[in-house]
């Protein structure tokens, strides 16, 4: 059984602070990672991608993998009260599949004013 | 930006009763999959449809599940004879090749 966990929080960061979100999968064969966010009430909302040991930054956000170690990572850096939300890691399957995502439960993330 | 479009955003029907949740994939993508979200859970795969045909489903995608894209432009989940535990949101996903997925902004299904 193919496994994506994280902390599920509540991650309480003040506004301005930098924001981190981890995630570890047990598929060694994995390629693929995503996050995405989550309002309440509301679906998933791509916001990184990343398939390649290291870091990738996009505006305040920063992925990072380590496939060694089986660890994905989100920064949210100087966070805002927007970035409020349940932060989902996905993992894409693997060995066959048509590509469907594996998602850990999320964490909570709050930004106090 | 293209969206995926799902309909309709509330769905509330009497148990035993069939439902049919539609999908408009982003027009040039080819793939696209079927995820649910029962309230406080995690999402769950359902089922990947590429080609016009299933591609892989999951243990949850039993006999009372079946999906279609009868016309072309729909993509739709249809489940044959709802439970209780049927209740959940119920999200559409589609991809182009080798590119990430996007999502519907869900239809909620409410089982009485």
């Amino acid at each position: 059984q193919k496994e994506v966990e994280q902390n599920s929080g509540p991650l309480s960061v003040p506004e301005g602070a930098i924001a981190s979100l981890n995630c570890t999968y047990s598929d060694r064969g994995s390629q693929s990672f995503f996050w995405y966010r989550q309002y309440s009430g509301k679906s998933p909302e791509l916001i990184m991608s990343i398939y390649s040991n290291g870091d990738k930054e996009d505006g305040r956000f920063t992925a990072q993998l380590n496939k060694a170690s089986q660890y994905v990572s989100l920064l949210i850096r100087d966070s805002q009260p927007s970035d409020s939300a349940t932060y989902l890691c996905a993992v894409k399957g693997e060995g066959g599949s048509q590509g469907n995502l594996i998602f850990g439960k999320g964490t909570k993330l709050s930004v106090k004013p | 930006e293209p969206e995926v479009t799902q309909t309709p955003s509330h769905q509330v029907t009497q148990m035993g009763q069939e439902v049919i949740l539609r999908c408009v994939p982003i027009s040039n993508h080819l793939y696209f999959y079927w995820y649910r979200q029962i309230l406080g859970q995690k999402v769950e795969f359902l089922v990947s449809f590429y080609n016009n045909e299933i591609s892989e489903k999951s243990e949850i995608f039993d006999d009372q599940f079946s999906v279609e894209r009868p016309d072309g432009s729909n993509f739709t989940l249809k489940i044959r004879s709802t439970k209780l535990e049927d209740s959940a949101m119920y999200f559409c996903a589609t991809r182009d090749s080798n590119q990430p997925q996007h999502f519907g902004d869900g239809t909620r299904l409410s089982i009485l």
